[in-house]
């Protein structure tokens, strides 16, 4: 079953406007990680933020991290026509079977 | 990183057929995973493969339809058995790298059964 919701499920957008997508989770993490799908092809590792950080930026990106409140929200700044894309959270729990389960996704349209 | 390959990239095929998906990666790695992502989904995974050992299958997926090889520690390959239309999904492998559990995927293989 699906750990994460995430909010919104569709966000649309002017170009060069910032983007925010939230991901919540029900149980205690190891690590939340991002991705990015483009048109239903395979998906491209964003950031990874474990449990012990609360913020992580890679370029356009910041990713923050919220343990008390179980939730992760992804900022893209200075939106691009090329982030375009689905954006889906995954958490990798701390205990039990080491494997990431998804969110089911904001899908991202950025308008030029 | 890692560069991960998967074989067919896409494939249409007939009700009651097979369909081997490859996936091979760029340097060895202990887990395997596959995933399945069914049209406007997010993805569900299917099974852990590693090398030297049975796969170890989720809820809902069971090795008679699915089963999985994992020959040696940079190769693995998906069976969708006896597919039927509800089988039309994205078929992912990932592999998991570096100190940070970070799990990295390959491009996909889109299935689509008439």
């Amino acid at each position: 079953s699906q750990q994460g919701e995430e909010d919104p499920q569709a966000l649309s957008i002017q170009e060069g406007e910032n983007a925010t997508m939230n991901c919540s989770y029900k149980t205690s993490i190891n690590n939340l990680q991002w991705y990015r799908q483009n048109s239903g092809r395979g998906l491209v590792h964003l950031i990874l933020i474990r449990s012990n950080e609360r913020e992580k930026h890679s370029g356009r990106l910041r990713v923050t991290l919220d343990t008390s409140k179980k939730s992760s929200s992804l900022l893209i700044t200075a939106s691009r026509a090329a982030d375009t894309a689905s954006y889906f959270c995954a958490t990798l729990r701390d205990q039990g079977a080491q494997k990431l389960v998804f969110g089911q996704g904001t899908r991202l349209t950025i308008n030029p | 990183s890692a560069v991960i390959s998967q074989k067919p990239s896409r494939d249409i095929c007939q009700r009651g057929t097979s369909l081997t998906i490859q996936c091979q990666v760029d340097s060895q790695v202990t887990m395997m995973f596959w995933y399945r992502q069914q049209p406007g989904q997010s993805l569900t995974l299917i099974a852990t493969a590693n090398q030297g050992s049975e796969a170890t299958y989720e809820s809902g997926f069971v090795i008679d339809k699915f089963p999985i090889s994992r020959p040696n520690l940079t190769f693995s390959t998906l069976t969708v058995s006896n597919m039927s239309p509800e089988d039309s999904s994205i078929y992912l492998c990932s592999v998991e790298r570096g100190a940070g559990n970070e799990q990295f995927f390959g491009p996909g293989t889109r299935l689509t059964v008439l």
